[in-house]
């Protein structure tokens, strides 16, 4: 079955340490990975992708993205987390190269930012 | 970089009426929409695939008459939710995605539908 796992529901780090969010999938083909941010009534905003190449992904606010392929994982990071990095975080896989097939989410990590 | 508007963000109904929730790229075309549901503190749950002049693809155990999706052109598509009732609560989410690969998938803002 095809699946996206968030394993962590809450996280809470401190203002300035480094951050790392799990995520695990399972999924038949070859897949496309990405990392969504979701502030509280709002849209999501995507932070990065994987599609292929460099396993290690840069993206937008500072945060990277390193695909595991052995593991299964594509887990987000940062060096120095900041206040406004509070929100909900979300884990997405989909199809490679199959336009009009909607991403699989995970259930999300609530990241707090504690001062 | 591409947009997706939807429209509105917020809105209260009372029970027994019909919200409609649009979703527009503005700046590519889409060829297919995605609309997912979202309720607190859970993931997206995807409710229905539409592709432009065909009928929409429902997932399972979610009510086609209940959530009627019109994806009339290739920049818009409509969600419908007919007869709400309060269970429908929820906040709705659509993205488009313009076919040129998953280069082209974006989402709209969301839409907070609560009924009285």
């Amino acid at each position: 079955a095809q699946s996206v796992t968030q394993p962590d529901i809450h996280i809470t780090v401190s203002e300035g340490a480094s951050l790392e969010l799990r995520c695990n999938y399972s999924y038949g083909a070859t897949p496309y990975l990405f990392w969504y941010v979701q502030s509280p009534g709002q849209g999501l905003q995507l932070l990065l992708k994987y599609f292929s190449g460099d396993t290690l992904v840069q993206g937008i606010k500072g945060f990277e993205a390193e695909f595991k392929r052995s593991q299964s994982s594509f887990n987000l990071r940062k060096p120095s987390v900041h206040w406004s990095d509070a929100a909900e975080y979300f884990c997405a896989v989909g199809p490679a190269n199959q336009a009009g097939t909607a991403l699989i989410f995970g259930k999300g990590t609530t990241l707090s930012v504690s001062s | 970089g591409a947009v997706v508007s939807q429209h509105p963000s917020w809105v209260i109904c009372k029970s027994g009426t019909s919200v409609k929730i649009e979703c527009r790229s503005l700046d590519f075309q889409a060829t297919t929409m995605f609309w997912y549901r979202q309720f607190p503190k859970q993931s997206l749950m995807l409710m229905a695939t539409s592709n432009e002049g065909s009928k929409a693809t429902y997932e399972q155990g979610v009510e086609k008459d209940k959530f009627l999706i019109n994806h009339a052109s290739l920049t818009l598509s409509t969600l419908t939710v007919t007869s709400a009732h309060p269970e429908d609560s929820s906040f709705y989410i659509c993205s488009a995605d313009s076919g040129q690969g998953r280069e082209k998938l974006f989402f709209g803002s969301g839409t907070q539908l609560s009924v009285l």
